[in-house]
């Protein structure tokens, strides 16, 4: 299966700013998906981003606080924009492998104070 | 209602119980199912990838899908401390890419 490099592995960010998320991939995949799970709460699809293409956005996430790139096949990153001690929370992406269903990244742990 | 319903526990059993994992649900149009296990401070793994009705065996793990009373099962022999982590039942509807998580339940597995 791929193995997904994320980083920062988790951060402590002050209120008001942006934190870049990256994961690279070991193969080249067509779709790369961010995941939030808040503590207590299921995962949840924040976008899908394809290459070449801009993403696309599940309901209650927007493109100008968490803008997404997708600059080739195995890299992509999420930023979360001014950020609120509600973005605390661990951020996943991940990839569809065939017949293998998804495998995702280890994640990283956002703490915004 | 929920789409999908996973009691978080937490559930502890002593070593070599059989564990039962459920998750129920209300969209019929799901039709694969997933069962992935998170230890603490890591990124999900899939354990079990299903599509049809019925059981699959992989090892010591087991996963049952039962699509017409909407109920999935995850079932652990000879459970191992190792095994303790946060189970995670997923979905998703045929030509959907989306997922659809259950809350997960975190199990300990007391040596």
């Amino acid at each position: 299966s791929a193995v997904i490099s994320q980083k920062p592995s988790r951060d402590i960010c002050q209120r008001g700013t942006s934190l870049t998320i990256q994961c690279q991939v070991d193969s080249q995949v067509t779709m790369m998906f961010w995941y939030r799970q808040q503590p207590g709460q299921s995962l949840t699809l924040i976008a899908t981003a394809n290459q070449g293409s801009e993403a696309t956005y599940e309901s209650g996430f927007v493109i100008d606080k968490f803008p997404i790139s997708r600059p080739n096949l195995t890299f992509s990153t999420l930023t979360v924009s001014n950020m609120s001690p509600e973005d605390s929370s661990i951020y996943l992406c991940s990839v569809e492998e065939r017949r293998d269903g998804y495998t995702f990244g280890s994640g990283t742990r956002l703490t915004v104070v | 209602q929920k789409e999908v319903e996973q009691d978080p526990g937490p559930l502890s059993v002593p070593e070599g119980a059989i564990v039962s994992l459920n998750c129920t649900y209300s969209n019929s149009a799901f039709q694969y199912f997933m069962w992935y296990r998170q230890y603490s401070r890591k990124g999900p793994e899939l354990l079990m990838y299903t599509y049809s009705s019925g059981n699959k065996e992989d090892g010591r793990f087991t996963a049952q899908v039962d699509k017409s009373s909407k109920y999935i099962s995850l079932f652990i022999r000879d459970s191992q401390p190792s095994d303790s982590a946060t189970y995670l039942c997923a979905m998703k509807e045929a030509g959907s890419y989306q997922l659809t998580f259950g809350k997960g339940t975190k199990l300990s597995v007391i040596p």
